[in-house]
């Protein structure tokens, strides 16, 4: 079983819509979490940590379910300028990082 | 900002051929990483360093080795490149426990063995 597990996509969403993305790993003992972004040839960016007691950030909405072990990501009113690659990281311990695959949005005008 | 900098961004080279990928940060990190990227597949670890001189092999170390002499630089070696190396390989790096901290990369290296 893969330490962390995405739906690879594609979204592809009308301007203006919501999407969510989750994503489930499995050790229980993981710490830290985040949502990395990645447009298309270029190296991933941190877009936001996810926190215990979820947290927002504009547009972007991020939440940890410790129970049923996964993150999601919340995308409100989508751009075109959404459109990336959107991936999960997990980790525990030291320099135990583990990604997922990606999920692929495509925000459509 | 954090810049962490591959110096090669495409390169093309022949199987059999010796290929060394440099990358620098200059943020005084402790720890860097050596990923590659290939589609549906992610990103793998080969190699991380917590330290000058020190490294630990990732999940597909196999074919590959590196160097760390310096603080700010860690190179990622080819001994004898083949086509199944053709990838993207991004270098990233973080300070003391990458657990709780955030992981920067540099732009990625795009190597074609040919």
């Amino acid at each position: 079983r893969k330490e962390v597990e995405q739906d690879p996509g594609p979204f592809n969403v009308p301007e203006g819509a919501t999407v969510a993305f989750n994503c489930t790993y499995s050790n229980s003992a993981s710490q830290s979490f985040f949502w990395y972004r990645q447009d298309c040839r270029k190296e991933p960016k941190l877009l936001m940590s996810v926190y215990s007691s979820g947290n927002e950030d504009g547009r972007f909405t991020a939440q940890l379910n410790r129970a049923s072990q996964y993150i999601s990501l919340l995308i409100r009113d989508s751009k075109l300028s959404d459109s990336a690659t959107y991936l999960c990281v997990v980790s525990y311990g030291a320099n135990n990082l583990f990604f997922g695959t990606g999920t692929r949005l495509t925000v459509i005008p | 900002d954090v810049k962490v900098t591959q110096s090669s961004r495409y390169l093309v080279k022949r199987t059999g051929e010796k290929v060394f990928l440099e990358c620098v940060q200059d943020m005084d990190h402790e720890n860097m990483f050596w990923y590659r990227q290939d589609p549906g597949l992610g990103l793998r670890l080969i190699y991380f360093s917590y330290d000058v001189k020190m490294k630990e092999k990732g999940d597909i170390p196999e074919g590959y080795s590196v160097s760390r002499e310096k603080k700010e630089r860690f190179s990622l070696i080819l001994e004898s490149a083949s086509t199944n190396q053709t990838s993207m390989y991004l270098c990233a790096s973080s300070p003391v426990g990458a657990g709780g901290n955030t992981i920067y990369f540099g732009e990625g290296s795009w190597l074609t063995v040919v």
